[in-house]
């Protein structure tokens, strides 16, 4: 069975600095998707950023970037410019290649502060 | 349309009532999900329908019942549930089984059973 760990139950960032997530995984398969969801107080968890696991290239979106490691099966979160706004929970997910879209894994979650 | 509208957004019940959560898109999405999350922990699967069809059930107790009545609705019924069971209960959809492309959730029904 596939599991998600976030080691790191609570950070803080200062804003307009950065700030990294940890997220470690656990998988047999060779061909996946990692996410990092975003659950503000408002309860809807948001995509924020998805990694295939056949690129070897780091996806990116804007302020957010992901460092993935393979071989290590580490998948960490980046924040660059942090902002008020992001302060919220963050979920590391996994998915199977081939599974059904919303049958995704969830890592216990971070809970990211940012201080004015 | 890149919505998953849940009602109600809150809910108080009584262990002997007998409600129903809805959710709704209009994304064309043959998927569609409902996640249990308890307080401080992270949201798990309970039931995934497929095409209309019930194609994953996590061992769920049969207090909670889904139902799928077309490609854009999803509703659970709720029967004797006990006080554990309060949660907040997240409804996603997506367009269907493989690809690269991601499940929209819906900002869930927060659930107190009293």
């Amino acid at each position: 069975a596939q599991t998600v760990t976030q080691s790191q139950p609570e950070m803080s960032v200062q804003e307009a600095e950065t700030v990294t997530l940890s997220c470690t995984y656990d998988t047999s398969e060779s061909d996946y998707y990692l996410f990092w969801y975003k659950q503000p107080p408002s309860r809807q968890m948001i995509l924020v950023i998805r990694q295939e696991a056949y690129k070897q290239q780091n996806a990116t979106e804007n302020r957010f970037s992901v460092n993935f490691q393979k071989a290590a099966k580490s998948f960490s979160l980046k924040i660059s410019d942090s902002q008020l706004g992001d302060a919220a929970m963050y979920f590391c997910a996994y998915r199977n290649y081939g599974g059904s879209q919303g049958n995704l894994i969830f890592g216990k979650g971070t809970k990211l502060s940012v201080k004015p | 349309d890149t919505e998953v509208t849940q009602t109600p957004k809150h809910l108080v019940m009584g262990m002997t009532n007998k409600k129903s959560l809805k959710c709704e898109q209009h994304m064309g999405h043959r998927a569609m999900y409902w996640y249990k999350q308890k307080a401080k922990k992270p949201p798990e699967l309970m039931f995934v329908y497929s095409y209309e069809k019930l194609s994953i059930n996590e061992s769920v107790p049969s207090r909670f019942s889904p139902e799928c009545p077309n490609s854009s609705l999803l509703n659970l019924h709720l029967h004797a549930l006990q006080p554990e069971d309060s949660a907040l209960y997240l409804c996603a959809s997506s367009p269907g089984r493989g690809g690269v492309t991601d499940a929209f959730f819906g900002q869930g029904t927060r659930l107190t059973v009293v």
